[in-house]
Formats: C-alpha cells, structure tokens, sequence
C-alpha cells in the first residue's frame, strides 16, 4: 500500500490569495511529481523531482512553484490564486523513473 | 513528443461481461506503457505495466493487456467485469527527455458497469 498524503483535499479559495498544497511520503521514494487534472483531460505534468534541491517544471506551463528541502516532502505553492488555476491537483512519488505511486489529490475551487 | 490517444470517453458494460479498453500510443523508441485506474474522489492506482518481454502482462484485480508494437497499442481486457471495476481509467506511456523519465497519459475512459 502506497503511503502519500497530500492536504488539504478540497480548497475554496479568493481570488489573489497565496495557497500552498502539501504532499508528503513515507516510502523513501527519490522521484516526486505534481500533476493537473480538468475533467475529461489528460494529466498533466506541471513539477517534478528526482531528488533534494533538485526541480524541473514539466510539460504543462504553470504559474506555480515547488520546492524540495526534504525527500518526503513536496510542496507546491500558488503565491497569487486565479479563477483559471481551479483544477485537481494530484502528487505522485516514484523509486523508479515510471512506477509512480498517486495521492489522493487536492481538489482546488479559486472564487 | 511521445502521446496518447483512448478513442473511448466512455464505455458500458453489463457486469459479468467482458471488457477491452482501447489505448493506442506513439513515441518514436520502445514504449514503457501503464494503465492505471481512478476511482472517484481517488488518485490513480498502478494497475499494470509493459516494459520488455512477454507481451501480454498481468495486473492486480484480474487485469491484463497485451502489447501490440505493429499496431502501436496497449488495450486493456478483463474477461468479467465486477460492479466495483466502474472508475476511470488511464493509459500512460514513459518516455526519457533530457535525461528524466516522465509518464504521459491519455485522456481516460470512464466505465460504467450496468446490472
């Protein structure tokens, strides 16, 4: 069983407000990603990171930003929230390159 | 640039009958390719995964799939379908870019298991 968190799992929030979404793993897991979800569309990689002070931003432009100070957390920050940024936000974690392991998701609603 | 494509958005099935996904894949290497199901208010749950071999691989939940290189697919079959299988479900396929490995994903099919 897969062990990662992320919180909180539904977020109403104004516009302008600075947000942060948490995710957390207890699997010693290298390699951790955030995805975007819209109903009835792909996935898309917006951040990950294969590791301590390491970061990439994926193929999906995001307004975001992540940091990686420890290897179980990853958290992803939303300095100015916009009506357009209202998405589900799934966190992943990996010890290989492609098997990951998926959080429940964060299900953002920007007013 | 690698992609996905699941022809199917949604999909019925009576429950006890047999289920075939579609997913059809283009990326110019040999395919790392994945399933993964999604079931409501849930992330996405590993469900099997093709890397080299046997072409027809096993999952959890009495899964399989079958690799097809010359028609560039990876359908997804289960010979009868459970009340609890209705969730959606996605094909991905792993692909290197500078030196990371990163996981793109079809846009899902959703299936609904009828009585």
């Amino acid at each position: 069983e897969a062990d990662i968190y992320q919180t909180p799992r539904y977020l109403v929030i104004g516009t302008g407000k600075k947000i942060t979404l948490e995710c957390s793993q207890t699997m010693g897991h290298d390699k951790m990603y955030w995805y975007q979800q819209d109903p009835g569309m792909e996935l898309h990689l917006i951040h990950y990171s294969y590791g301590v002070n390491s970061t990439e931003k994926g193929d999906l432009s995001s307004e975001s930003t992540v940091s990686r100070i420890r290897t179980e957390h990853f958290p992803l920050t939303l300095e100015s929230a916009r009506p357009s940024h209202t998405s589900q936000y799934l966190c992943a974690s990996s010890a290989t390159p492609y098997e990951q392991y998926f959080g429940p998701g964060t299900r953002l609603t920007v007013t | 640039a690698q992609s996905v494509t699941q022809p199917d958005i949604h999909i019925t099935v009576s429950e006890g009958a047999s289920l075939e996904l579609r997913c059809n894949y283009s990326y110019g290497a040999t395919p790392y390719l994945f399933w993964y199901v999604q079931s409501p208010g849930q992330g996405l749950q590993l469900l099997l995964k093709y890397f080299s071999g046997d072409t027809l691989v096993q999952g959890i939940k009495g899964f399989e799939a079958e690799f097809k290189r010359s028609q560039s697919s990876f359908n997804l079959r289960k010979p009868s379908v459970h009340w609890s299988d209705a969730a959606e479900y996605f094909c991905a396929v792993g692909a290197r870019d500078s030196g990371y490995s990163t996981l793109t994903f079809g846009k899902g099919t959703m299936l609904l298991v009828s009585p």
